[in-house]
């Protein structure tokens, strides 16, 4: 089990650049979840997937930023035009669904940094 | 709206020392919480959870309740080591697990010789 794999794991863009970040779930895991970790704001929760359908989306900045899952092994997270503001920590998450509450496994991140 | 406060944002300590961390939540949904750990530059990961009211959880020589009464799910440990200096969320979500985790601000904990 290679756990929740993002990549990449670190990028640099230049401010106005898009921004794609990956993210591949734990086999069998079919629900995602993106957050954003910022030392002045801590984790923030982004969106939700369940069975590769977006569930809340509440977190995410209604401009420039959109998130899908096109199939259970992928969600990508696009920032477009980006700002230095949106330099942060991008983490995603996995879990199972059903039966007893199952723990959220996260991946180790993407690094955004915005120049 | 519902929420998790950590009242401490850095508690440094001796080894061999106890330590608890402060958690207190705000939800108007059954709650799960969950204590996670991330040390520098890993992904968090999870320390402890629990739905259940009065009755103690434990990992790893930590322990928490979950006091329904006084809405909160304090960390401790009784003897701390060096590898436990990181970042500890506690986190909010309800029993069905159908809503993302709200964390707290974390607690950075720093454990000296």
């Amino acid at each position: 089990n290679a756990g929740v794999i993002q990549t990449p794991r670190h990028k640099v863009t230049g401010k106005g650049q898009e921004a794609t970040l990956w993210c591949e779930p734990i086999s069998g895991h079919s629900a995602v979840f993106w957050y954003r970790q910022t030392i002045v704001q801590g984790l923030e929760f982004l969106t939700y997937f369940r069975n590769q359908a977006p569930i809340d989306d509440s977190g995410m900045p209604k401009e420039r930023f959109s998130a899908q899952m096109p199939n259970q092994s992928h969600s990508t997270l696009k920032i477009q035009s980006t700002q230095p503001q949106d330099s942060a920590v991008y983490l995603c998450a996995s879990r199972i669904l059903g039966g007893n509450y199952a723990e959220q496994f996260f991946g180790p991140g993407t690094r955004l940094t915005v120049l | 709206g519902d929420s998790v406060t950590q009242t401490e944002g850095l508690v440094t300590l001796t080894k061999g020392l106890p330590v608890m961390l402060n958690c207190t939540y705000q939800t108007t949904y059954s709650p799960f919480l969950f204590w996670y750990v991330q040390h520098l530059n890993e992904a968090p990961k999870l320390l402890l959870k629990s739905s259940t009211d009065n009755k103690r959880t434990e990992h790893q020589g930590f322990y928490a309740t979950l006091h329904k009464s006084s809405s909160s799910f304090h960390l401790q440990k009784s003897s701390v080591q060096l590898s436990d200096s990181a970042l500890y969320f506690c986190a909010l979500s309800d029993r069905q697990g159908g809503r993302a985790l709200i964390f707290g601000t974390g607690t950075t904990v720093s454990v000296s010789p």
